[in-house]
């Protein structure tokens, strides 16, 4: 199908334990980001990407990985989860985010960390 | 410092009538300001947006609203539909940053009442 699919939808880990969240686009985008949603916080830049083997770190880096070995492909992984990673992620891609034109989102997973 | 500020957590509407959402910022160099609507458990979409060269853009019953001199803007819906009940999110960027210059407030849950 076309478009942004990010995987698991919900996932439940327990705390020290490391687990990554996939994401996957299909409109050959530049640009995609991670951000994470949080009562009280809206929506937060975890990390983006400007190509293939290009990432940046955003507002809240600490604690993520990524990696972007295919312009597709963008997984987050969470080295050694803590309770206050407890939030819903959201991946985005853009093929011109300076543009004006926004991005794209896909549904999120929701992650607890128990 | 919160640079994109939603001031009103939620708004109450009833069917029919205008919606108005606000949304101040602190940045000067803002240049594009983006609206996103999100339903539970999906992800946001892209609503509408506006360059700081204008100080209206309408699309169909949404119209954005910005006054550059008092750093705010306001998405106006008319008229309000049991569908428009969602969480919206005012954002604001640099067209002459980097990619991860969209930021996001922290969003009005907007409820549509008949």
């Amino acid at each position: 199908d076309a478009g942004i699919t990010q995987s698991p939808r919900y996932k439940i880990t327990e705390t020290g334990r490391q687990v990554t969240l996939m994401c996957h686009q299909t409109w050959s985008h530049s640009y995609m980001f991670w951000y994470r949603q949080d009562l009280g916080h809206g929506l937060r830049l975890i990390y983006y990407s400007a190509a293939a083997d290009i990432t940046d770190k955003g507002e809240v880096p600490d604690g993520y990985v990524v990696s972007r070995s295919k312009t597709e492909n963008f997984p987050l992984t969470l080295e050694s989860a803590t309770r206050s990673q407890t939030s819903v992620y959201f991946c985005a891609s853009s093929d011109s985010p300076l543009s004006g034109y926004g991005y794209t989102f896909g549904s999120g997973t929701r992650l607890t960390v128990v | 410092d919160q640079q994109v500020k939603q001031n009103s957590p939620s708004l109450s509407v009833q069917e029919g009538r205008i919606s108005i959402l606000n949304c101040d910022y602190t940045n000067s160099m803002f240049d594009y300001f983006l609206w996103y609507k999100k339903y539970p458990a999906e992800g946001p979409t892209f609503l509408i947006s506006i360059s700081s060269i204008k100080d209206k853009n309408e699309d169909g019953r949404f119209t954005v609203f910005l006054n550059k001199s008092a750093k705010h803007l306001s998405l106006h819906i008319v008229p309000s539909q049991p569908g428009d009940s969602a969480v919206y999110f005012c954002a604001a960027m640099y067209s002459g940053g980097g990619a991860d210059g969209l930021t996001f407030g922290k969003g009005t849950h907007l409820i549509i009442q008949p």
